[in-house]
């Protein structure tokens, strides 16, 4: 059974402060890896999408890495802004289905 | 594009007492997905579609909760009866030959 782990649980930085939010799965075997951002009361919203044959994407300040061999994804988010508050999901696709972490729970202080 | 709708955004509930959500999915999805997320936790599988047929259920409570998903199209999600338990976000998704998947905003079920 794939597991997801997320660490750490929460986070607060700084206005300015650069955000490094980490991943770890149990099974390689990944078709791909989404990250999600979930603000509170609310859905899921997609950020960025690996492809198992990728090995890092890029949006505008985030950039997310994917090593497939040692079961880490790591999400980073520049010159982070009090907007970036928000719940931060990895989520990993096996047999099309999708397993998540907890997620990690962001508070960027003005 | 119209993103994945759900209905009711917000529900409270008795226990015991049932409840059914909506979902419809971005237009040509063949996969369905339901979700269940407890606060504090990543959302959990309930169920998936392909068209309108279930492709993995093992982790659907099926004493209590039921889906369908007619036409391929619409799905509902049932509980009944509903337990405090129960409490959390209901999210559909939604994916077709790209990879990833969309959700919806939730429903957000209360049971006191």
């Amino acid at each position: 059974k794939q597991e997801v782990t997320q660490i750490p649980a929460a986070l607060s930085v700084p206005e300015g402060e650069n955000l490094v939010l980490n991943c770890s799965f149990t099974d390689s075997a990944i078709y791909n890896l989404q990250w999600f951002r979930q603000d509170p009361g609310k859905g899921l919203t997609s950020l960025l999408l690996i492809q198992s044959s990728q090995r890092e994407q890029t949006s505008g300040r985030l950039n997310a890495s994917l090593d497939k061999s040692s079961g880490r994804s790591t999400l980073y988010i520049a010159a982070s802004q009090p907007g970036d508050s928000a719940t931060y999901l990895c989520a990993v696709e096996i047999d099309y289905k999708l397993s998540f972490g907890a997620g990690t729970t962001v508070t960027v202080r003005a | 594009e119209a993103g994945v709708a759900q209905s009711p955004r917000y529900k409270i509930i008795e226990k015991r007492q049932s409840v059914a959500f909506w979902c419809n999915p971005i237009s040509g999805h063949a996969t369905l997905y339901w979700y269940q997320q407890i606060l504090g936790q990543g959302p959990k599988l309930l169920i998936q579609f392909q068209n309108n047929g279930v492709v993995d259920d093992s982790q659907l409570p099926k004493d209590r909760f039921s889906a369908e998903r007619l036409k391929g199209v619409d799905s509902t999600l049932k509980i009944q009866p509903a337990k405090l338990e129960d409490s959390a976000v209901y999210l559909c998704a939604s994916s077709y030959r790209d990879p990833g998947a969309f959700f919806g905003q939730g429903t957000r079920l209360t049971v006191v």
